[in-house]
């Protein structure tokens, strides 16, 4: 199984600041890596795929990079909808498909 | 628009049965993509639980030993969750989602199970 850690666990930004998370494989995944926003009460929403790839509809203040084990979700000019939870997600060797623990985007 | 609803009992009691079922609108389940359940347990991270393909291929989490088991109503175009011997430990939000290649991309809004005597 690979494990996915994602630090840090929680992050205080300012409203217009930057966020960087970021999530370690134990293994390569190559580019096989998703980011998901979960806001308590909704729906998790798929963010990022491919490592790098935006999903419909998400804002480009969202990007991410890395390949192998090391990857970065960044969030620039952070708004008030995007304090939430984030986790990474590994598909390159399924099953089981693995979340890191995620990282709580706070006000700062 | 693709939409997913989960459905079933909130409270199951320790040793029992945990049954959810997750309808789908807006797609036919046969027609492609992974469909799937993950958890949130309170305070802790998303798990993912199985996924079944459209065409009836299961793949679950190891670390249910046995216990689940996700299948298909093409009739009622809705897939199902099954998890014996249920614990405290699987008190959770229960979400069913579907999953493309590179993702999931379309999720219910959760549905809460409490396991208590």
């Amino acid at each position: 199984e690979i494990v996915m850690t994602q630090s840090p666990a929680t992050l205080s930004v300012s409203p217009g600041g930057r966020a960087t998370l970021s999530c370690r494989a134990s293994q390569s995944v190559s580019s096989n890596l998703a980011w998901y926003q979960h806001k308590p009460g909704q729906a998790p929403r798929l963010l990022i795929y491919g490592a790098f790839t935006r999903a419909t509809g998400v804002p480009d203040r969202f990007s991410g990079s890395g390949s192998g084990t090391e990857f970065t979700l960044t969030i620039s000019n952070l708004q008030s909808e995007d304090f939430a939870v984030y986790y990474c997600q590994q598909y390159d060797n399924w099953p089981p498909l693995t979340f890191g623990g995620g990282t709580k985007v706070e006000i700062k | 628009q693709v939409q997913l609803q989960e459905s079933g009992p909130g409270l199951v009691k320790p040793s029992e049965t945990l049954s959810l079922s997750c309808a789908v609108s807006g797609f036919s389940i046969n027609s492609g993509y992974y469909w799937g359940w993950i958890r949130l347990p309170p305070g802790k991270g998303l798990e993912w639980i199985g996924n079944i393909y459209h065409s009836g291929g299961t793949f679950y989490n190891p670390s249910f030993k046995n216990r689940v088991s996700i299948s298909l109503d093409t009739s009622k175009n809705q897939f199902s969750l099954t998890l014996t011997s249920v614990t405290a430990a699987d008190t959770a939000v229960y979400y069913c989602a579907r999953r493309g290649t590179y993702g999931s991309d379309t999720w219910g809004q959760g549905t809460l199970v409490t396991v208590s005597s």
